[in-house]
């Protein structure tokens, strides 16, 4: 069935660092592709998408490219802030209306 | 604001007793999704409802917990006899369709109802 890995956290940097966070997915078909943020005590917030191969989201400084041949969906950024402390979350959806999540992957930027 | 509202935000109760958790959907949102997640956990869906019906229920424990989605008010997460591995934070979210008709598939969340079992 279709599915999603992150990167295990947490990822760690000091401000104004470079920020990857790997994405991988395994699905059938041309699956959407999404970023999920959620804030310490909040609900989770849609960050970007992509509906297609080789679309590029992008959202407050973040991107992600939607790489079919790698069924990578990355999430950067070029320098990070100690407001982009969060849980990132990289999810999918198919054929069907589930959201298949990953894990998550805490972020922790220190100033 | 026109969010998905989730109340209350907070909620303890003894084992035993029962929660009930509400989720007002986006408006115009016919399609709302229950999930739960453990601390330091990610998400686990629950279930999937449309007015009135329930899609999925296969992340639903078989005992205990129930869900709807009436025609008029919120819909309703409900634990009988809570235990104390029921404390977790449940997330509502809702979409306005199904996939097929240009939907993304984007989905919009409430802030949670945070559930402690003493």
């Amino acid at each position: 069935g279709d599915s999603v890995t992150q990167m295990e956290g947490p990822v760690t940097l000091s401000e104004e660092a470079f920020l990857t966070i790997n994405c991988t997915y395994t699905a059938t078909g041309y699956p959407s592709l999404f970023w999920y943020v959620q804030y310490p005590g909040e609900g989770l917030q849609l960050l970007l998408k992509a509906t297609k191969a080789d679309d590029k989201g992008s959202n407050k400084g973040f991107e992600a490219t939607y790489r079919k041949e790698t069924t990578s969906f990355h999430l950067e950024k070029g320098s990070v802030q100690v407001s982009d402390s969060a849980v990132y979350f990289c999810a999918l959806r198919g054929s069907n209306y589930q959201l298949i999540w990953g894990a998550g992957t805490k972020l922790i930027i220190k100033p | 604001n026109a969010g998905v509202m989730q109340n209350p935000r907070h909620l303890v109760r003894r084992r035993g007793q029962e929660a009930r958790l509400r989720c007002s959907p986006v408006k115009g949102h016919s399609h709302v999704y229950w999930y739960r997640q453990l601390p330091e956990e990610g998400l686990k869906f629950m279930v999937y409802l449309q007015k009135e019906n329930i899609i999925d229920e296969s992340g639903m424990p078989k005992e205990r917990f129930s869900a709807e989605f009436p025609k008029e008010g919120p819909s309703i997460l409900r634990i009988q006899q809570v235990v104390r591995g029921d404390s977790a934070a449940y997330f509502c979210a809702s979409s306005p369709t199904t996939l097929g008709t240009g939907e993304t598939g984007e989905l919009f969340f409430g802030e949670g109802s945070r559930l402690t079992v003493l």
